[in-house]
């Protein structure tokens, strides 16, 4: 079956700092890559995304990816804000006709000013 | 564009008592999802409609489990029996009908599920 393994959280960093949260995989097939985040008091919303092997997916200054003989999809981000606190999600979707989204544990992070 | 709305926001009941809840998806929007998230971890699927179909269907979904979208618009989940596992939030996402599966999922705000 399908299933995503995220670093464990919390993780706290320093404004400015470096980011990486590592993200792997296990699918049936050619998966769809998704980071999706939740901000405190919101709901899940998409980060970004990437659907084929060495595809990089990009937003708000965050990037990964697609690492297909690694089965790896790592979010970076080079300088963090306080507003980049949140939940962060690592998902896939993969089998024929599925639609369903198979999601990671989350990882929080905390930035700190 | 609204957003998903999810009724209610937190229920409370006592366990084997029957829950409903509620989605309105954004309104062009025909697929349509539900999962569940308990404390610490991802959300976990449940079940998938497009249009009025019901196309996906989770093994978590047991026999307690009822879902409906009997007109393709919105959508709702029963939890038949309440056990004290089945305290969750409930999410409901809706995406575009087209582009295929890549199509971000939008998601509402949860409904928290609480068994006394």
């Amino acid at each position: 079956g399908n299933s995503v393994t995220q670093m464990e959280g919390p993780v706290t960093l320093s404004e400015e700092a470096f980011l990486t949260i590592n993200c792997t995989y296990t699918a049936t097939g050619y998966p769809s890559l998704f980071w999706y985040v939740q901000y405190p008091g919101e709901g899940l919303q998409l980060l970004l995304k990437a659907t084929k092997a060495d595809d990089k997916g990009s937003n708000k200054g965050f990037e990964a990816t697609y690492r297909k003989e690694t089965t790896s999809f790592h979010l970076e981000k080079g300088s963090v804000q306080v507003s980049d606190s949140a939940v962060y999600f690592c998902a896939l979707i993969s089998g024929a006709g599925s639609y369903q989204l198979t999601f990671g544990k989350g990882t929080k992070l905390s930035v700190i000013p | 564009d609204t957003g998903v709305s999810q009724n209610p926001r937190h229920k409370i009941t006592k366990r084997g008592q029957n829950v409903t809840f509620r989605c309105d998806p954004i309104s062009e929007h025909n697929r349509l999802y539900w999962y569940r998230q308990t404390l610490g971890q991802g959300p976990e699927f449940l079940t998938y409609f497009q249009n009025e179909a019901q196309l996906e269907k989770s093994r978590l979904l047991s026999d307690r489990f009822s879902a409906e979208r009997p007109k393709g618009s919105f959508s709702t989940l029963e939890i038949q029996r309440t056990e004290q596992g089945d305290s969750a939030m409930y999410l409901c996402a809706s995406s575009s009908g087209t582009g295929g599966r890549d199509q971000p999922q939008h998601f509402g705000d949860g409904t928290r599920l609480s068994i006394l």
